[in-house]
């Protein structure tokens, strides 16, 4: 069964330090999202790409996170410098027919611990 | 501004007791709504979805949830839960114009099932 790959699946960074996360998704599917889920919370839209252009990025912190898919297919998402409070858990979710089911397929996810 | 509301952070059950899991919702406009399922160490999926059409939507697992418009809810229900059902469930909303687009997530059920 195809899935959507993540990788690392835990990294454990200092303050101040750059990491970087990617992300495959299923073959085939044009509509990528990245969300982040603090520990108690639910998840949060970060960044959603249509092939390889970004379509919204209203709740990316843009000073320290970007995020690429320079080829469509899979991204990466880099936070630097990484603060405290960026541990999270980062998920990475993909669609097929740019939502017209309404079904977001999701990888197993980044859990960042910054210390 | 959309937002999803669920009122139980943890519910304790049973085996083969029956389980609701709350959900309200707040948007000004017509919403599509889901029910996403996390088990431990894996990414969400997708139990089930109102769209359109009839209001009470159901799962492959038994699980259904019901769409009330004059209510705003969506709450999720199980006639007799099972020790597999235990995972965190996850209530979102979109009204983007496409299904998946500005998903808007709840905080999260955790779902603990005793024998």
């Amino acid at each position: 069964e195809a899935e959507v790959a993540q990788s690392p699946r835990y990294k454990i960074t200092e303050k101040s330090q750059a990491v970087a996360f990617w992300c495959d998704p299923i073959s085939g599917h044009a509509t990528l999202y990245w969300y982040r889920q603090i520990l108690g919370q639910g998840p949060e839209l970060l960044v959603q790409f249509q092939d390889e252009s970004v379509v919204d990025d209203s709740q990316l912190p843009k000073d320290r996170f970007s995020a690429e898919r320079l080829k469509g297919v899979d991204s990466t998402l880099k936070i630097q410098p990484a603060e405290l409070g960026d541990s999270a858990m980062y998920l990475c979710a993909s669609t097929l027919d740019s939502g017209v089911t309404g079904e977001l397929f999701f990888g197993e996810g980044s859990r960042l611990t910054v210390l | 501004a959309q937002s999803v509301t669920q009122l139980d952070s943890q519910v304790p059950v049973f085996e083969e007791a029956p389980v609701e899991l709350r959900c309200n919702y707040s948007s000004s406009v017509s919403v599509y709504l889901f029910w996403y399922v996390q088990y431990p160490n894996q990414g969400l999926q997708l139990l089930l979805k109102y769209l359109s059409g009839s209001t009470l939507v159901e799962s492959i697992n038994g699980f259904e949830a019901e769409f009330n418009k004059s209510q705003t809810s969506f709450h999720l229900r199980k006639p007799s839960v099972h020790i597999s059902d235990t995972a965190e469930y996850f209530c979102a909303v979109s009204e983007g114009g496409l299904k998946t687009d500005k998903l808007i997530f709840g905080t999260g059920t955790r779902l603990q099932v005793f024998p």
